[in-house]
């Protein structure tokens, strides 16, 4: 079975340039999150979604971060415009089950890494 | 919400001897404790995980226990390898409620040889 799936890989751009992390979770899994992780540090809950809706967006910064999860299979997270210190790995998650039934137990993705010049 | 301090932020230890991580919380209503592994470059890992029905969970070299009177949980790895150089994360939450997962801030392993 395929894990947690994430493109891409590596990304390096200018700043004010926008970016989009793609991410496709375990089938069948229907809580699906987006993750920060800076250097050295945990990581930290940007968006989580339950089927494609969005029940915890509180720590994404909404004026130039967006996410989507159309369908409630494959999710994007976007970033416009990109700022120096948005440079991190972009972590993609999913989970079984969802509210009640979410049995915590995380699956996690490669990440992608950004770069902000 | 959930709060969780991760302790030592980094260890070496020797081939063969034991490592031990100690993480606290704060939410006494987590009941969910899992420890990630994450190996440089690479992702998060579960390795072990336990939840707040038992106090102690072992598999092989690794085992995790938890109190809860004084919310805090460890994890100890046993007769370490160099393949245990990695991060560790700790994290809480209650399962089956609208919180999400809360991670430590890691402890950087190091078993040298």
């Amino acid at each position: 079975e395929a894990g947690v799936v994430q493109s891409p890989r590596y990304k390096i751009i200018e700043k004010k340039q926008p970016v989009a992390f793609w991410c496709n979770p375990i089938s069948g899994h229907n809580t699906l999150y987006w993750y920060l992780q800076n250097l050295g540090q945990g990581p930290e809950l940007l968006i989580r979604y339950e089927n494609e809706e969005a029940v915890d967006d509180s720590q994404l910064p909404k004026d130039r971060f967006s996410a989507e999860r159309l369908k409630g299979v494959d999710s994007t997270l976007k970033i416009q415009p990109a700022e120096l210190g948005d440079s991190a790995v972009y972590l993609c998650a999913s989970s079984l089950g969802s509210g009640r039934a979410n049995t915590g137990e995380l699956f996690f993705g490669e990440g992608s890494r950004l770069t902000v010049l | 919400g959930e709060n969780v301090e991760q302790h030592p932020s980094t260890l070496s230890v020797q081939e063969g001897d034991s490592a031990v991580i100690k993480c606290t919380y704060s939410d006494s209503a987590s009941n969910y404790f899992p420890w990630y592994k994450q190996e440089l470059g690479k992702r998060p890992q579960l390795i072990i995980d336990i939840r707040s029905n038992v106090g102690e969970k072992k598999d092989q070299r690794i085992a995790v226990t938890l109190n809860k009177t004084a919310k805090h949980f460890s994890l100890h790895i046993t007769e370490t390898q160099p393949e245990d150089s990695a991060v560790y994360f700790c994290a809480a939450v209650r399962s089956g409620s609208a919180r999400q997962l809360t991670f430590g801030s890691g402890t950087q392993l190091t078993v040298l040889p």
